[in-house]
C-alpha cells in the first residue's frame, strides 16, 4: 500500500526566500508524481506533474524533482511571494489492474510573510 | 472550457439523513474519481470510475456509501444514514483517461449536525 509523507507540516518564511518542500513515498512503482496547491475552501490546482521516467519539471519559479529509487520528491520555490501562501500537496499515482489512484501526503502549509 | 463542477458547494444536514453529492466532470473525460478530505486525515481516495463502471471501490469507508455514474458523465455519491464522522470535504476529479492528470472540482463541504 502506497504511503506518502510530507515534511515539514508547516513552514513560515519571509518574502523573497527560496524554499524546499519534501515528499517521500513508500512504493517506488509509481506512474507519475504530482504537486498540487490548495487555497482555503478551494479545490486542488495542479502545479507540476513528473512522469516516472523524468527527473524534474519546471514551471516559472517552481521546480520539482523526482528520485524514484529513493522514493523522494522535492518542490523548490524560488523568490517566494505572499501570494504563494497555501497548502502544498504531493501525490503519487500508481496504476495497474484496477488500481488507478492518487495517494496524497497530508500537505505542507506555507505562509510567506511580506 | 468548464472545469469539474460539484454541487452543492455546502451541505448541512442532521445525523441519520441521507445526502447526495453531485459531480459534473469535464466533457469527454472518461475517468472520474471521488476523494474525501477530513481534518487530520488528509485526502483519501474513495472510488474510481472508468466510463460507467467502478473497477476500484476500495476506498469507500462503509456500506452506507455508494456512488454511480450515468452516461459516462455525471456522478452521484450517496451517503445513507449520515454520521458525524462523515463531515468532510468531498472532492471529485476527472481525467481524459485513467493515466492522464486529474482535474479537481472545488468540493462539497458536508457538515453533519
Amino acid at each position: 500500500k502506497q504511503e506518502v509523507t510530507q515534511i515539514p507540516a508547516a513552514l513560515s518564511v519571509p518574502e523573497g526566500e527560496n524554499l524546499v518542500l519534501n515528499c517521500s513515498f513508500t512504493d517506488s512503482a509509481i506512474y507519475n508524481l504530482q504537486w498540487f496547491r490548495q487555497d482555503p475552501g478551494k479545490g486542488l490546482t495542479s502545479l507540476l506533474l513528473i512522469q516516472s521516467s523524468q527527473r524534474e519539471q519546471t514551471s516559472g519559479r517552481l521546480n520539482a524533482s523526482l528520485d524514484k529509487s529513493s522514493g523522494r520528491s522535492t518542490l523548490y520555490i524560488a523568490a517566494s511571494q505572499p501570494g504563494d501562501s497555501a497548502t502544498y500537496l504531493c501525490a503519487a499515482f500508481n496504476s495497474g489492474g484496477s488500481n488507478y489512484k492518487l495517494t496524497f501526503g497530508k500537505g505542507t502549509l506555507l505562509t510567506v510573510n511580506p | 472550457g468548464a472545469g469539474v463542477s460539484q454541487s452543492p458547494s455546502n451541505k448541512v444536514t442532521e445525523k441519520g439523513k441521507d445526502v447526495e453529492l453531485r459531480c459534473d466532470p469535464i466533457s469527454g473525460h472518461t475517468a472520474l474519481y471521488w476523494y474525501r478530505q477530513s481534518l487530520g486525515q488528509g485526502l483519501e481516495f474513495l472510488i474510481y470510475f472508468q466510463g460507467n463502471s467502478a473497477p476500484d471501490k476500495s476506498g469507500l469507508p462503509s456500506d452506507r456509501f455508494s456512488a454511480e455514474r450515468t452516461g459516462g458523465s455525471v456522478s452521484t455519491l450517496t451517503i445513507q444514514r449520515t454520521q458525524q464522522e462523515d463531515s468532510a470535504v468531498y472532492l471529485c476529479a476527472s481525467s481524459q483517461d485513467r493515466v492522464q492528470p486529474q482535474h479537481f472540482g472545488d468540493g462539497t463541504r458536508l457538515s453533519i449536525l
